[in-house]
């Protein structure tokens, strides 16, 4: 089947630049998420891209897609403690359901 | 505070019993998103509502069911419970009838079924 794939682990230090990758399988996809999930909490939608854009930035948070690649990045600059998190992509083939990754888990250290 | 309400936030029982769990959109959203999200199979969508009527339907066992009902909060019905539905159970709402760029996501329901 489709998949979204993303590595589990990232660790940075405080104050450097962090850079999450994924990649998807299903190019039909129109929409590709960034979601934060901090220790018992649910998802919280960070920042999205449609799939005719390469790039969009937001604050501290730029979205890198690659889509003959199928990839996707997020860059987080100047990383902080708050920002030690789980984070995950998913994509949204047709607009209904969503397929997410399994997550990467960003450890900031100070 | 995302503004989606989840009961109860944890739920112990038994294999073989039958639970729901409640989910209250934000004020003025139409649309309900169950997720289920475990360790062995990450985060999968579960069933969509969108004003009171069945949306989209993802990797929901038959063993579950849900409904959204006239003032738009939603539950999902787990029978017949296995050990492997033991899981985080995440409702989100969103304003829209597809997978929106606004979901907004609840706590979650944390089922343990021993």
């Amino acid at each position: 089947g489709e998949d979204v794939e993303q590595s589990l682990f990232l660790s940075v230090r405080e104050g450097d630049s962090s850079v999450i990758n994924c990649t998807y399988t299903d190019s039909s996809s129109t929409y590709l998420y960034w979601y934060k999930q901090e220790p018992g909490a649910g998802l919280q939608l960070l920042t999205y891209i449609f799939s005719n854009m390469d790039m969009k930035q937001d604050q501290r948070l730029t979205v890198l897609l690659n889509k003959k690649d199928k990839h996707l990045s997020l860059r987080i600059a100047d990383t902080q403690t708050g920002d030690s998190a789980i984070y995950f992509c998913a994509e949204s083939p047709n607009n209904n359901d969503m397929r997410f990754g399994a997550g990467t888990r960003l450890t900031v250290k100070p | 505070d995302s503004g989606v309400t989840q009961t109860p936030k944890h739920l112990i029982t038994a294999t073989g019993q039958r639970v729901t769990l409640r989910c209250s959109p934000r004020s003025g959203d139409l649309s309900v998103y169950w997720y289920q999200q475990s360790l062995d199979q990450g985060l999968q969508f579960l069933i969509q509502y969108y004003n009171g009527e069945e949306r989209a339907k993802g990797n929901i066992l038959e063993r579950f069911s849900a409904q959204q009902f006239p003032d738009l909060h939603s539950e999902l019905n787990l029978s017949s419970l296995e050990l492997g539905d033991s899981a985080l159970y995440f409702c989100a709402s969103s304003d829209a009838q597809g997978a929106n760029t606004e979901a907004f996501f609840g706590q979650g329901t944390r089922l343990t079924v021993v």
